[in-house]
């Protein structure tokens, strides 16, 4: 079945420091992959996606590239800020069809001044 | 910039009664769905509809659950008789194409239900 693997957390860092948030992903077909973002109180929101293998997906200093041969999707800022500070989330769609976004079960971070 | 609408932000209900939430998806998007999050964790897919009939559902979309899209804007959930595990955030969302390559989610802010 399609399902979405990524790090438990939380994830606590320091103001500018490096993130990675990994992600993983089984999906029959080619799915499309996605980060979404929860800030507390809020509904979800699309960070960045990715359509097809090797596409860099990128907003905001955040990044994923879509690695095929690895199944993964790991998320990625060079400098983190406090404002940061939200669950994110990884996704995918599936490519053959249907109608459903898959969820990971979402990574929270926090950033620390 | 358009956005997706829900209302109630929070509602309360009694266990046994019936609740209905209501969305406005984004005016020019054809595909609408409900997920909901419970306390913070996984956001699960419940149900997703496209030309007035629902395209997919999952387990948790049992004979409790109903979706309707009545007059071209709203598209509502209700939940027939509401348990206690039913008690989450229930998020809506729009999309503009299906489940391919820029399916990307409309997310609202969500409805909080809390059944005592």
């Amino acid at each position: 079945g399609n399902s979405v693997t990524q790090m438990e957390g939380p994830v606590t860092l320091s103001e500018e420091a490096f993130l990675t948030i990994n992600c993983t992903y089984t999906a029959t077909g080619y799915p499309s992959l996605f980060w979404y973002v929860q800030y507390p109180g809020e509904g979800l929101q699309l960070l960045l996606k990715a359509t097809k293998a090797d596409d860099k997906g990128s907003n905001k200093g955040f990044e994923a590239t879509y690695r095929k041969e690895t199944t993964s999707f790991h998320l990625e800022k060079g400098s983190v800020q406090v404002s940061d500070s939200a669950v994110y989330f990884c996704a995918l769609i599936r490519n053959t069809g249907g109608f459903k976004t898959i969820f990971g079960a979402g990574t929270r971070l926090f950033v620390k001044a | 910039e358009p956005e997706v609408t829900q209302t109630p932000s929070h509602q309360v209900t009694q266990m046994g009664q019936e609740v209905i939430l209501r969305c406005v998806p984004i005016s020019n998007h054809l595909y609408f769905y409900w997920y909901r999050q419970i306390l913070g964790q996984k956001v699960e897919f419940l149900v997703s509809f496209y030309n007035n009939e629902i395209s997919e559902k999952s387990e948790i979309f049992d004979d409790q659950f109903s979706v309707e899209r009545p007059d071209g804007s709203n598209f509502t959930l209700k939940i027939r008789s509401t348990k206690l595990e039913d008690s989450a955030m229930y998020f809506c969302a729009s999309s503009g194409v299906a489940g391919g390559s820029t399916g990307e989610l409309f997310f609202g802010e969500g409805s909080r239900l809390t059944v005592l």
